[in-house]
This record gives structure tokens, C-alpha cells and sequence, in this order.
């Protein structure tokens, strides 16, 4: 079976530019995670969503961010406009029962803000 | 809240050496663990799991037991080799909360 994939697997872009980051979690899971890695602030938690509704956005540094769940198969994650702060190790991770049992992470997309 | 406090790294070994990396959590209930290993360049994969009191964890030589009444899950193995060397997160998931990870731990074993 194939397991969560992620696209681009390494996107640079330049400040004040879009980045759309995806992800198609593994069929029949219906929870879907999306983490930020960084060496200062290790794993962060930015927003889940079950059954294609966000549940919790706490995590979402700010306004720049938006993540959307059109189908059960797709997730998206915007960052608008981009700061060479957010430049990072972005996974997405998916799951059964609401969340509340093992994830299964993607390869992750490292981004890269200039 | 839930957390989860790990030691801090990097743990240093040589190969066949004995691994303990301590984990401690605090939850209000009765939580299911988790260790997790992230290998250079990929993302995190499930170890092992113990969802009650007493249960063992275990795969490719790596344990850890549920103990509540120290509230630990430290991760052991008999005898590393080069190619464990990754990092380590214990997390823990409670109710209808999501994982609650802590900072991960470096494991480094030279040849």
C-alpha cells in the first residue's frame, strides 16, 4: 500500500511569494495531521482535520497560513505571503479514529524561504 | 496538559552497546504510547506502541514497557548497530486529543 505522499518533497522560494504544499493521505484513514519540524522549536502540530473538517488550527502560526481538506484524498497547506522564517520540514500525517490511534507520516517537504 | 519529557540528546554508543533512552509523561488519564524513529531525511515512523498498564512494546529489538506507576516508557535495546542511529520521540495520545510528542532524542552509534 502506499503511504502518505507529499509534493514537493523540496520547494525554495522567495520571500513574499506563495507556497502551496500537498498531501494525499493513506485510503480509508480519516484523520489528517500537519506538522512543522525545525531545529529551534523540534515538532509542531499546526492543524488537524477529521473527516475533511479542521478540528483544531491552534497550531497555525498566523494569518499566513491556511490549510484545506477538499475530499478525503487531498489536502493542501498555503502559506501567503512567505517569510524566511517559515522555512522549515513541513509533514503531513494521516490516521484512523478521529486521531486517537497511530499516525503515519509523510517523507515531508522541506521548504526553504530566501 | 498532557507532556511528555525525554532526555536530551545526543546519546552517543558504540555499535552493540546496551540503549536506554528515558521517557516520562504526564497525562490525567490513562493514555496510549508511542515511540516514534526519524532516520536522515524521511519522516517519522511508528517503533512501537502500548495502549495499557503493563503492556510491552516491541520491534526490531527495541522494548519499552507502560509503566504507570512511574509514568514511563523507556525505550531499551540489547545490542545497536550503526544503523539505528536516528532520532528518537516518545508521544503519548489521550481521549480525543491528537499525539503529544516530546523533543526527540538523537541516537549516534559509531562503528
Amino acid at each position: 500500500d502506499a503511504g502518505v505522499i507529499q509534493s514537493p518533497r523540496h520547494e525554495v522560494t522567495e520571500m513574499g511569494q506563495e507556497v502551496t504544499l500537498r498531501c494525499k493521505p493513506i485510503s480509508g484513514h480519516n484523520s489528517l495531521f500537519w506538522y512543522r519540524q525545525t531545529m529551534m522549536r523540534g515538532l509542531e502540530l499546526l492543524i488537524y482535520f477529521n473527516n475533511n473538517v479542521p478540528i483544531d488550527d491552534s497550531g497555525m502560526p498566523e494569518d499566513r497560513f491556511s490549510a484545506k481538506m477538499p475530499n478525503a484524498s487531498f489536502s493542501t497547506l498555503k502559506i501567503q505571503p512567505s517569510e524566511p522564517r517559515d522555512s522549515a520540514v513541513y509533514f503531513c500525517a494521516s490516521g484512523r479514529s478521529g486521531g486517537t490511534d497511530t499516525q503515519y507520516f509523510g517523507p515531508g517537504t522541506r521548504l526553504t524561504v530566501l | 496538559g498532557d507532556s511528555v519529557t525525554q532526555m536530551e540528546g545526543p546519546v552517543t554508543l558504540s555499535e552493540e552497546a546496551f540503549l536506554t533512552i528515558n521517557c516520562t509523561y504526564t497525562a490525567t488519564g490513562y493514555p496510549s504510547l508511542f515511540w516514534y524513529v526519524q532516520y536522515p531525511g524521511e519522516g517519522l515512523q511508528l517503533l512501537l506502541k502500548a495502549t495499557k498498564a503493563d503492556d510491552k512494546g516491541s520491534n526490531k529489538g527495541f522494548e519499552a514497557t507502560y509503566r504507570k506507576e512511574t509514568t514511563s516508557f523507556h525505550l531499551e535495546k540489547g545490542s545497536v548497530q550503526v544503523s539505528d542511529s536516528a532520532v528518537y520521540f516518545c508521544a503519548l495520545i489521550e481521549g480525543y486529543s491528537t499525539l503529544t510528542f516530546g523533543k526527540g532524542t538523537m541516537l549516534l552509534v559509531s562503528p
